[in-house]
Order: C-alpha cells, then structure tokens, then sequence
C-alpha cells in the first residue's frame, strides 16, 4: 500500500522563525513529489520535485527530494503570519505505460505562526 | 481565469438522498480527479479519469460514482448519502500529456449529511 507520512502534525512558531517540515513516502512507481499550501479553500501549488529537479527555491521558501531517503523536506525562512496554513505532501505515482499519474496524500501539516 | 469550478459550494442532504457534485475546468487537461478531505485523514482520491473517457476508482470509492462528460466535465454521484460521506469534497485536474502540470483545485464542495 502507498503511503506518505508527514511530521510534526502541527507546529506553532513565531513570526520570523525558521521552520523544516518533513516528508517520506512508500510507493511503487514514483514519478514526483509535490507541495502545496492550503489555506481556507483549495490547496494551492507550491513545489514539484522530481528526479530531473531536486531541489527547488521560491523566495523564502524551498524544498529538498532525497530519492535515497525517500523523504523531502519543505523550509521557510523569516516566516510571517500569511505563512500560518496546511502544508500537504503528495507524491506522483505511475498508474499506466502511458505515463498517467495519480497523486497520494500525506495528511498535512498546520503551520501556525505568532506575530 | 476560472481554472477548475465546483458546485455547489455547500450543501446538507439527509441520509438516503441523492445528489451530484459537478465540476468543469477550462484549462484543456486530459485528467480530473475527486478527493475527499476529512480532518485528519488528508485528502483521499475517490476516483479518477486519466483521460476523456476512462473512469478508475481510487482509494475510497464506495458510495460513490462518476462520469466524465467530455474532457471539461467530471461529475460525482451519491446515489444514497450516508453520514460517513460527510466531508469536503475537490475536484482537481492536470495534464499528463506533453508538458506535465500539477493538479490545480477547485475550491471544494461542503457536503454535511445528517
């Protein structure tokens, strides 16, 4: 069975810390590893990590794939309070020759940041 | 911009009644999906279509059913609510032909059934 494990659950900081979220996963057939950010409503994109891209930045944040490991970590840095949100973990895993995917979900973890 | 729309936003059905979400995306990507999100549970794909006509279930699709209507198009029925099936319901869609994309969300559907 496919499963992706997040850590901590929660985690509450104040603004300008530095935060690590973690992310591993068992599955057949990786293709991709994905963050998103979510907020009241949907979750929005962050990252894809793939074999060909490791490692990604967008300004404070950043994301790290370690295929050995099979973990990924996501970082903010300086964090504000429009930072406070769910962070999910989705890894990308073949589903047909055809190079069709479907996505497998961590349960997410709720980043509260303190002013 | 649309992007990927739902409908409706909320709605309460009592156990036994049906309904059917709807959702659409102008985006021209070959796949859709549907998840449920149930705290602490994340989100859990019910089914999927990987293209314009093929459906495949997913983690979670008991109670439920699907029909891809054309390639914007992807419905989810309940054919008899059941207060397990209370939840917040995405539809999301990608393209996994030429240009990989991600999944892009709709902004979800609060279903409670009591």
């Amino acid at each position: 069975e496919d499963k992706v494990v997040q850590s901590p659950l929660s985690l509450v900081v104040h603004e300008g810390d530095t935060v690590t979220l973690n992310c591993s996963y068992e599955v057949t057939n990786f293709r991709s590893l994905l963050w998103y950010k979510q907020e009241k409503k949907a979750p929005t994109f962050l990252f894809m990590l793939t074999s060909s891209g490791i490692e990604k930045k967008s300004g404070r944040l950043s994301s790290i794939l370690d295929k050995k490991e099979l973990s990924s970590i996501l970082n903010i840095t300086a964090t504000q309070t429009g930072d406070s949100a769910i962070y999910l973990c989705a890894v990308g895993i073949f589903i047909s020759n055809f190079g069709n995917e479907k996505l497998t979900f961590g349960t997410g973890t709720r980043l509260t940041i303190i002013p | 911009n649309a992007g990927v729309t739902q409908t409706p936003k909320f709605q309460v059905l009592k156990t036994g009644q049906s309904m059917t979400l709807q959702c659409a995306q102008d985006m021209n990507h070959n796949s859709m999906y549907w998840y449920r999100q149930d705290p602490g549970m994340g989100l859990r794909l019910i089914y999927y279509s990987a293209s314009e006509g093929t459906t495949d279930k997913g983690e979670v699709p008991n109670g439920y059913n699907v029909s891809r209507l054309n390639k914007r198009e992807f419905s989810l029925r309940l054919e008899s609510a059941a207060p397990s099936q209370t939840s917040v319901y995405f539809c999301a869609s990608s393209s996994n032909t030429g240009r990989r994309s991600p999944l892009h969300f709709g902004n979800g559907t609060r279903l409670t059934v009591t």
